[in-house]
């Protein structure tokens, strides 16, 4: 079984301020983790992904996050806010059962609003 | 541009209709999947297909109907037996299965019923 939480349903920053999204996960399997974005009436894209490799993971637009395993989290961060990153981000975990085919679990969204 | 199609992007349903929401790409990706995406809430596997002529029931199937007949295509039927149909409904593709790498999405269709 998984599951992923994300503890805030809105996070509302000024621009040039530092962002966190919180998320965490709890899995039976070493899982995979990702972070999607969503803008208005739009599809999801792919910020970043952890696949078991280096723990701090670096993705697009200035995003990055780190894997803890002992905290089951895997939060994200970006130095600067800007404008452009008001959308909705979505956790999302795969966890890998040897011989099986995997399943995604999206978490409830987090809507990022950034001012002026 | 490579990339995934869907149509249309918004719809309107008189309850007791079945409608059919179409999906399209162009990346030769050989898995497809359906998401339901519903205000509050995570996206929701519906159907997914890994092959031409296969698909797999997600986790909230009832109610609808996908075919694979082509690689390229993977249409979706929301029928009168779905209870609930008004939500915001997702495409996507990936090269494999889903946790070797990343999903892309198309843009959605808005389903209403009035």
């Amino acid at each position: 079984a998984q599951s992923v939480t994300q503890l805030d349903s809105h996070v509302s920053v000024s621009e040039g301020t530092p962002v966190l999204l919180r998320c965490n996960y709890s899995s039976s399997y070493s899982p995979s983790l990702f972070w999607y974005v969503q803008h208005p009436n739009k599809g999801l894209q792919l910020l970043l992904k952890y696949t078991s490799a280096a723990t701090l993971v670096k993705g697009i637009n200035g995003f990055e996050a780190e894997f803890k395993k002992s905290e089951t989290s895997f939060h994200l961060t970006k130095p600067s806010a800007h404008m452009s990153d008001a959308a909705e981000y979505f956790c999302v975990v795969s966890a890998v059962r040897a011989g099986t085919a995997s399943k995604l679990t999206f978490g409830t969204g987090t809507r990022l609003q950034v001012t002026l | 541009d490579g990339g995934i199609t869907q149509s249309p992007k918004y719809l309107f349903r008189k309850e007791g209709q079945n409608v059919t929401l179409s999906c399209e790409q162009n990346l030769n990706h050989d898995a497809m999947y359906w998401y339901r995406q519903d205000p509050g809430q995570g996206l929701r596997l519906i159907y997914y297909s890994q092959i031409v002529n296969d698909f797999q029931k997600g986790d909230i199937a009832e109610g609808y109907s996908v075919s694979r007949e082509k690689k390229e295509s993977f249409p979706l039927t929301v029928t009168s037996a779905q209870k609930n149909p008004t939500a915001f409904y997702l495409c996507a593709s990936s090269i494999g299965l889903i946790n070797t790498g990343e999903l892309f999405f198309g843009e959605g269709s808005r389903l209403t019923v009035l």
